[in-house]
């Protein structure tokens, strides 16, 4: 199975601020990869398909990029309601996987 | 408005068996790719099976394979996972996941329903 691994796992911002995690994959996934935000107690909501394509309703603040195995998420001005963990997952190849996740706490 | 509803958690003992329904509304249940997706207290997201939209092919996790099965009814409107000989690490929420056609991401999640393995 291929592997993800986020960068950080954790990290503390403040609002206003500008805030990339990435994830690496342990082969090239192409674009084949999504971005989902997590807030406490709730269900994964996605933000990001295909590395870069931004999901309907989503603001434009979040962005993608990245192929083959270096992915990016970029935040560009935290928004308080942006707190939460966020995952990256591939789906090049079965099974999909998802990454370990980055909790973006207020700093 | 698409709408997944879990249901079906609970507590189990180890070996004991627990089936999960997922309801599913807002949009034709019988033209999309469905899967289960868990993530354990306090840890992160892992895939656990895949149903085509017909119900004719099915894939699961390593970890689950032998022991859980996946099944839909798209005259009711429901996806299924009957889980048999439930361990201590299949303590997680469960969630059901709508796949965007045939991508194998997800863009509409239930809730969750807790499944806990103890004696």
């Amino acid at each position: 199975a291929i592997q993800l691994t986020q960068s950080p796992s954790s990290l503390s911002a403040s609002v206003g601020d500008r805030v990339t995690i990435t994830c690496r994959a342990s082969q090239g996934i192409s674009s084949a990869l999504a971005w989902y935000q997590q807030k406490p107690g709730k269900a994964p909501k996605l933000l990001i398909y295909d590395a870069s394509s931004l999901e309907s309703g989503v603001p434009s603040r979040f962005s993608g990029s990245g192929s083959g195995t270096d992915f990016t998420l970029t935040i560009s001005s935290l928004q308080p309601e942006d707190f939460a963990t966020y995952y990256c997952q591939q789906f090049n190849s079965y099974p999909p996987t998802f990454g370990g996740g980055t909790k973006v706490e207020i700093k | 408005e698409v709408q997944l509803v879990e249901s079906g958690g609970g507590l189990v003992q180890p070996g004991g068996s627990l089936r999960l329904s997922c309801a599913a509304s807002g949009f034709t249940f019988s033209s999309y790719e469905m899967n289960w997706v868990r993530q354990a207290p306090g840890k992160g997201l892992e895939w656990v099976s895949y149903i085509s939209s017909s119900g004719s092919t099915i894939y699961y996790a390593d970890s689950v394979k032998g022991r859980f099965t996946i099944s839909r009814d798209n005259a009711k409107n429901s996806l299924y996972l009957q889980m048999n000989s439930l361990r201590a690490e299949d303590t997680a929420v469960y969630y059901c996941a709508r796949e965007v056609r045939l991508r194998s991401y997800f863009d509409y999640w239930g809730q969750g329903t807790l499944v806990t393995v103890s004696s």
